[in-house]
């Protein structure tokens, strides 16, 4: 029972142009929504998150938009750079320190 | 400061076998938790410790335990593998009550043939 989805498991850019990764959960209870990078042979590295009373949060580069409505979270990053490529997890915190993830989006960024 | 630590960064085992794996949480992180990652799932949650104590727990089988010492330092044990328990073992730091923002260590690749 998957209780976050990422329902694009790849997605290619161009380098310079936006890229935007999806994230659908199904529990309106959640209240904490987090993103992490994952480069191959490393551990996931904590990217940005947002609480449930926000809609936006950015961060350099980096977007994360919450549409509580939807249950759809989504992150936008512009403009996108080759080192930008890595697996991207979406994760929903439920209490001290447990975190659900979803299965991920490989992005590549192409230069 | 050191990051997360775990050890070994790989192993092969064979199935009915058990295997402990070890996670060196940064210095000052009292909350250590483990997760799972397969192709097919991606990271699940197996359980958080906090000073020695199992906080919470995520849906695996009994087989799957662990637990925390005074330094903070923690052991995940499997016992009886299975093919399926194949995978990348992520342990994760963090302070008492931050929210969300968990330290990764480099994971542990287990094989089970």
């Amino acid at each position: 029972d998957q209780q976050v989805k990422q329902n694009s498991p790849s997605l290619s850019v161009q380098e310079g142009r936006i890229s935007i990764l999806n994230c659908d959960y199904t529990n309106s209870m959640f209240d904490y929504f987090l993103w992490y990078k994952k480069y191959p042979a490393e551990g996931p590295t904590f990217l940005i998150s947002i609480s449930s009373i926000k809609d936006k949060n950015e961060d350099g580069r980096f977007t994360v938009f919450l549409n509580k409505s939807a249950k759809h979270l989504s992150l936008h990053i512009v403009p996108s750079q080759p080192g930008d490529s890595a697996v991207y997890f979406c994760a929903v915190q439920t209490g001290a320190n447990n975190l659900f993830f979803g299965t991920g989006t490989r992005l590549t960024v192409i230069p | 400061k050191a990051g997360v630590t775990q050890t070994p960064r790989y192993l092969i085992k064979t199935r009915g076998q058990q295997v402990t794996l070890s996670c060196s949480p940064i210095s000052g992180h009292r909350s250590v938790s483990w997760y799972q990652q397969t192709p097919g799932q991606g990271l699940q949650f197996l359980f958080e410790y906090f000073s020695e104590t199992q906080r919470n727990k995520g849906n695996f089988p009994g087989r799957f335990s662990g637990r925390q010492f005074s330094n903070s330092r923690s052991e995940m044990n499997v016992s009886t593998l299975e093919l399926g328990d194949s995978a990348l073992y992520l342990c994760a730091s963090s302070f008492e009550d931050s929210i969300g923002e968990q330290y990764f260590g480099p994971g542990t690749r287990l094989t089970v043939t």
